[in-house]
């Protein structure tokens, strides 16, 4: 069975630092891979996603991941946050069975990013 | 704004009541979803429904009943809740199949069950 593991709940930084979020997912088969964040009082929006291809993947508010086969690792990573980043962010996989797959959810970051 | 809408936003119901949500999309996708987020749990997956036809119901309790008249509006029935019910159910909706889709959540109802 797939599995997502997000290995930490909650990170704290300070504005304009570097930021990386832990994702660790488990699959005997192939995988896609995603990061949504959920803004405060607001359901989950896609910031990036892996299908095939480059392994780093660019997505929106200048966020990246890097797909590490061997490491079954899809980690999030920002070289310069701003407050406006705090958030939860969220990892998830998800295979295809037949016409269908749907995802798989870890448990969460929290990013809280201070002044 | 996601073109994902969900009513009503917040729900406080006892746990003899019967309350449904409600969710519409306006994408034009043809696939529809129902999460349960609890605290401090990863999101539950609860039912897919693809061109109005349920595809996956995962194992949620029969106090939680889906509904899916068209493509475009999904309905989740409650009744005689139980207290750990309470948490925020989001819909989403994809083209097709969430494989290799994108999905589109709307903002979530909020439900307390006293």
């Amino acid at each position: 069975a797939q599995s997502v593991t997000q290995l930490d709940s909650q990170v704290p930084v300070f504005e304009e630092a570097p930021v990386e979020l832990r994702c660790n997912y488990s699959s005997s088969v192939s995988v896609y891979l995603f990061w949504y964040v959920q803004y405060p009082n607001q359901g989950l929006q896609l910031l990036l996603k892996y299908l095939s291809g480059s392994t780093l993947v660019k997505g929106i508010n200048g966020f990246e991941a890097e797909f590490n086969k061997s490491q079954t690792s899809f980690h999030l990573r920002k070289p310069s946050v701003h407050i406006s980043d705090t958030a939860e962010y969220f990892c998830a996989v998800s295979i295809q069975v037949g016409s269908q797959g749907n995802l798989i959810f870890g448990k969460g970051t929290k990013l809280s990013v201070k002044p | 704004e996601t073109g994902v809408t969900q009513t009503p936003r917040h729900l406080v119901m006892g746990m003899t009541n019967k309350k449904s949500l409600k969710c519409e999309q306006h994408l034009g996708h043809n696939a529809m979803y129902w999460y349960k987020q609890s605290a401090k749990k990863p999101l539950e997956l609860m039912f897919v429904y693809n061109f109005k036809e349920q595809t996956e119901n995962n194992s949620v309790p029969s106090r939680f009943s889906p509904e899916c008249p068209n493509s475009s509006h999904l309905f989740l029935h409650l009744h005689t809740l139980q207290p750990e019910d309470s948490a925020l159910y989001l819909c989403a909706s994809s083209p097709t199949g969430a494989a290799t889709g994108e999905l589109f959540f709307g903002e979530g109802s909020r439900l307390t069950v006293l």
